[in-house]
């Protein structure tokens, strides 16, 4: 059963806009949020996290929001650039000493100029 | 500072041979790990290590070995390999458990089953 769920697999947005990316997930023992982007034929590379006791955390054109009510966080690109195209992975941390990362299946972004 | 390095990049191995992945980093690392990435699936743990003679078993490791004899490198091995065995695989590192979010991936090896 998956822990970290994606469920959109593509997202296509135009220069300029919003986009958001969104994530659920269906452990509550999980303490930390991440955002991770991957070009083609590259590793993916870290992008934003939250923690579990915060709500949001920006970093310049990127903020992430948790609802920990609703099990749910998403990811802002304002304002999305061509160059954000990429498939952006949500990753959640299990709690504990060792704080291994469960990965959603990702979203395919694409920004059109 | 080369970060998280992997070799090979590519191959292709015909069903029931054996190969090993390197994996290397620079960065005094106490954690490393192996991922494979394949269609829709996200990125899964295979194993991973917490220090220097440690291993462990993440979510998909049947079919794979590990070593880390090394802190600096992580081995995955394939003993006999299977076409569904044919993925991308990423190698990361991490800090430390206090390090908090962060690892730091490789470039990816893409490995052929056939």
């Amino acid at each position: 059963d998956q822990q970290v769920k994606q469920n959109s697999p593509s997202l296509s947005v135009q220069e300029g806009r919003i986009s958001i990316l969104n994530c659920d997930y269906t452990n509550s023992m999980f303490d930390y949020f991440l955002w991770y982007k991957k070009y083609p034929a590259e590793g993916p590379t870290f992008l934003i996290s939250i923690s579990s006791i915060k709500d949001k955390n920006e970093d310049g054109r990127f903020t992430v929001f948790l609802n920990k009510s609703a099990k749910h966080l998403s990811l802002h690109i304002v304002p999305s650039q061509p160059g954000d195209s990429a498939v952006y992975f949500c990753a959640a941390r299990v709690g504990g000493s060792q704080g291994n990362l469960i990965f959603g299946k990702g979203t395919k972004l694409s920004v059109k100029p | 500072n080369a970060g998280v390095t992997q070799t090979p990049k590519f191959r292709v191995l015909k069903t029931g041979q054996s190969m090993t992945l390197l994996c290397a980093q620079d960065m005094n690392h106490e954690y490393m790990y192996w991922y494979r990435q394949d269609p829709g699936m996200g990125l899964r743990l295979i194993h991973y290590s917490v220090g220097e003679g440690t291993t462990a078993k993440g979510e998909v490791p049947d079919g794979y070995n590990v070593s880390r004899l090394k802190k600096q490198n992580f081995l995955l091995g394939l003993e006999s390999a299977a076409p569904s065995q044919t993925s991308v695989y990423f190698c990361a590192s991490r800090r430390d458990a206090s390090s908090g979010n962060t690892i730091y991936f490789g470039e990816g090896s893409w490995l052929t089953v056939v």
